[in-house]
């Protein structure tokens, strides 16, 4: 059974800072994996969806890596903003299920 | 805008009642799934149906059912809820292949009394 984890599970940092959020996945047999952003009381924003056979993916500000032989991904956020502060969450794609981390919850201080 | 469309938003049942929890999608995508979200627990899967005509059971199914009504529609029925149920659920879909992963919708918070 696939399981995701996410550490750290709650992050505090001051505005500017550049950050990683880590995610790791016990069955490397998954076609992809997604980063999504959920504020409070909303749903699961999808950020950034990484294939299988890639490495990394980026958009804006940020960028997702992914080693599937080691089960881990990142998420590294650059130059971090008050509006970033969000709960960002993991999920491992293994076909006809998505299975989620534990989520970071990250709060950007000005 | 496309995307996925949950109802109702909010909903409160006292124990033992029942309800049908809407979705919809236009986008197209073959492959629609439940979700449950609970503090401690994260996310996880009830139901889904890889495509039109076909569900089966995800990690928490028991109190629950679905019917894909046709390929936009998914909906999840609560026969007889029970405080456990209490819950944020949410509803996604795929197309599966596409390599464009899942869209969620803006969930339905369930309180059961």
């Amino acid at each position: 059974k696939q399981e995701v984890t996410q550490i750290p599970a709650a992050l505090s940092v001051p505005e500017g800072e550049n950050l990683v959020l880590n995610c790791s996945f016990t069955d490397s047999a998954i076609y992809n994996l997604q980063w999504f952003r959920q504020d409070p009381g909303k749903g699961l924003t999808s950020l950034l969806l990484i294939q299988s056979s890639q490495r990394e993916q980026t958009s804006g500000r940020l960028n997702a890596s992914l080693d599937k032989s080691s089960g881990r991904s990142t998420l590294y956020i650059a130059a971090s903003q008050p509006g970033d502060s969000a709960t960002y969450l993991c999920a491992a794609n293994a076909g006809n299920m998505l299975t989620f981390g534990g989520g970071t919850r990250l709060m950007v201080k000005p | 805008n496309a995307g996925v469309t949950q109802t109702p938003k909010f909903q409160v049942l006292k124990t033992g009642q029942s309800m049908t929890l809407q979705c919809a999608q236009d986008m197209n995508h073959n492959s629609m799934y439940w979700y449950r979200q609970d503090p401690g627990m994260g996310l996880r899967l009830i139901y889904y149906s890889a495509s039109e005509g076909t569900t089966d059971k995800g990690e928490v199914p028991n109190g629950y059912n679905v019917s894909r009504l046709n390929k936009r529609e998914f909906s999840l029925r609560l026969e007889s809820a029970a405080p456990s149920q209490t819950s944020v659920y949410f509803c996604a879909s795929e197309l599966q292949g596409a390599g464009y992963g899942y869209t969620f919708g803006s969930g339905t918070r369930l309180t059961v009394v």
